[in-house]
């Protein structure tokens, strides 16, 4: 059964960055997308966006579109999520997690989300 | 965007009780495109229904979805003691949304 486990908490101040990573483990990596779900504290979860590694498609939340970069490194089964321009209100739990996907070669559409990474505490103060 | 609200907010029931959550949804969800997950505090969600009514591997039998449109609904038909956590729905007709979640509680 496949496993994503995500890399430490982070601390960063208001307009940095901060790249979490997913990397997968126990199935095939390329042909399932993986996508970026956060949970602000006591609230309910937001997607961002997600990629279907195989050919290198995104597909993002509106709300994040210019600030969120996802790409995965296929090599080592890696899925990585870049926000910028961070401010407080980006203070969450960030998931990954895979999804069939439906895609071509040229789009991507979300479907639902199994399994899920145990989630990177992001904590943005200054 | 589609907009999805869970009822009730909070649901107090006892164990072995009957409990039933909504989501409804601003816009008609395309072919049910419709999952359910569970959260346990400090943990990561997992997937119990997807397609509105398709249970997910492993996922008891007391657990069961359905709806269609705009109407969805998840039952659990006799609530075991690990039951009482918090449950949200997603949709995946367009860009994926999620409700804001029921929280189960013993009552």
């Amino acid at each position: 059964q496949v496993q994503l486990v995500q890399s430490g908490a982070e601390v960063k101040k208001p307009g940095s960055s901060v790249k979490v990573s997913c990397k997968a483990s126990g199935g095939t990596f390329s042909n399932y997308a993986i996508n970026w779900v956060r949970q602000a504290p006591g609230q309910g979860l937001e997607w961002m966006g997600g990629i279907i590694p195989i050919f290198g498609i995104s597909k993002y939340a509106q709300k994040f579109q210019g600030r969120v970069t996802i790409a995965t490194d296929e090599s080592t089964s890696t899925a990585y999520m870049e926000l910028s321009s961070l401010r407080s209100e980006d203070t969450a739990v960030y998931y990954c997690a895979r999804d069939r996907g439906w895609y071509s070669s040229s789009w991507y559409h979300p479907t639902w989300f199994d399994p899920w990474g145990q989630g990177t505490r992001v904590t943005v103060s200054s | 965007e589609i907009v999805l609200t869970q009822s009730p907010g909070t649901l107090s029931l006892s164990p072995g009780e009957r409990a039933t959550l909504s989501c409804r949804a601003t816009q008609s969800v395309s072919s049910s495109y419709l999952a359910w997950y569970q959260q346990k505090p400090g943990q990561a969600p997992r997937l119990l229904i997807y397609g509105a009514s398709n249970r997910a591997t492993g996922i008891p039998d007391r657990f069961s979805g359905s709806g269609s449109g705009t109407n969805f609904t998840l039952t659990i038909s006799r609530l075991e003691p690990e039951d009482f956590v918090v449950y949200h729905c997603q949709q995946y007709g367009s860009s994926p949304t999620f409700g804001q979640g029921t929280k189960v509680e013993i009552k």
